[in-house]
């Protein structure tokens, strides 16, 4: 089907593994985006992807790494899993928009580390 | 760092009452975005506003860019229990930098 989809759905971790959350789009948009929710702070942008291969940090990258190596899948990995990373996250995908930046977004993955 | 605040934070009322919610910053933008996200779910988007002063109507909902592009607000009118959700407006700004407001949590009861 068309669209973004996002896996899994649902994760549970030990502090210090690592994990990585899927993220999949079908409309070849440009730009990729990685969120997380967290109650009081809102959608904060962790990391986004200009096009395959050009990755930028967000404003909460700290602990999180990416890759882009084909347009369609941008994978986030946590590298060392902590309990501040308890959140939901959403992937995102826009395309050569350049001044709207309409974002689509996944259903999200939630994630709880423990 | 520009910021997006949003008021109210939260707002119940009753089905068929209207209602108002703000997006405002100090920054200006060269668009505005309002999404809504139903619980469980991404964020969807509803309209993108790019013309300071101006007015887009989707069915019952009229969005409102300033003339400043420095704020935006959304009315609903007569309110229905399927408007029940968090609203989020985004900003983009010269600079090209997206930032997301912390968000209004409408519900509607019936």
């Amino acid at each position: 089907d068309a669209g973004i989809t996002q896996s899994p759905r649902y994760k549970i971790t030990e502090t210090g593994r690592q994990v990585t959350l899927m993220c999949h789009q079908t409309w070849s948009h440009s730009y990729m985006f990685w969120y997380r929710q967290d109650l009081g702070h809102g959608l904060r942008l962790i990391y986004y992807s200009a096009a395959a291969d050009i990755t930028d940090k967000g404003e909460v990258p700290d602990g999180y790494v990416v890759s882009r190596s084909k347009t369609e899948n941008f994978p986030l990995t946590l590298e060392s899993a902590t309990r501040s990373q308890t959140s939901v996250y959403f992937c995102a995908s826009s395309g050569d928009r350049g001044l709207t930046y309409e974002q689509y977004f996944g259903p999200g993955t939630r994630l709880t580390v423990t | 760092t520009q910021l997006l605040e949003q008021s109210p934070q939260f707002l119940s009322i009753q089905e068929g009452e209207n209602l108002t919610v703000y997006c405002n910053s100090s920054s200006v933008f060269s668009s505005l975005q309002w999404y809504r996200q139903e619980p469980g779910e991404g964020p969807v988007l509803l309209v993108t506003v790019v013309t300071g002063g101006e007015v887009k109507k989707l069915k019952r909902l009229t969005f409102q860019f300033g003339d400043a592009r420095k704020d935006s607000s959304l009315h609903i009118t007569a309110a229905q229990p399927g408007d029940t959700g968090l609203y989020l407006c985004a900003g983009v700004d010269y600079g090209q930098n997206f930032v997301f407001g912390p968000g209004t949590r409408l519900s509607v009861l019936p």
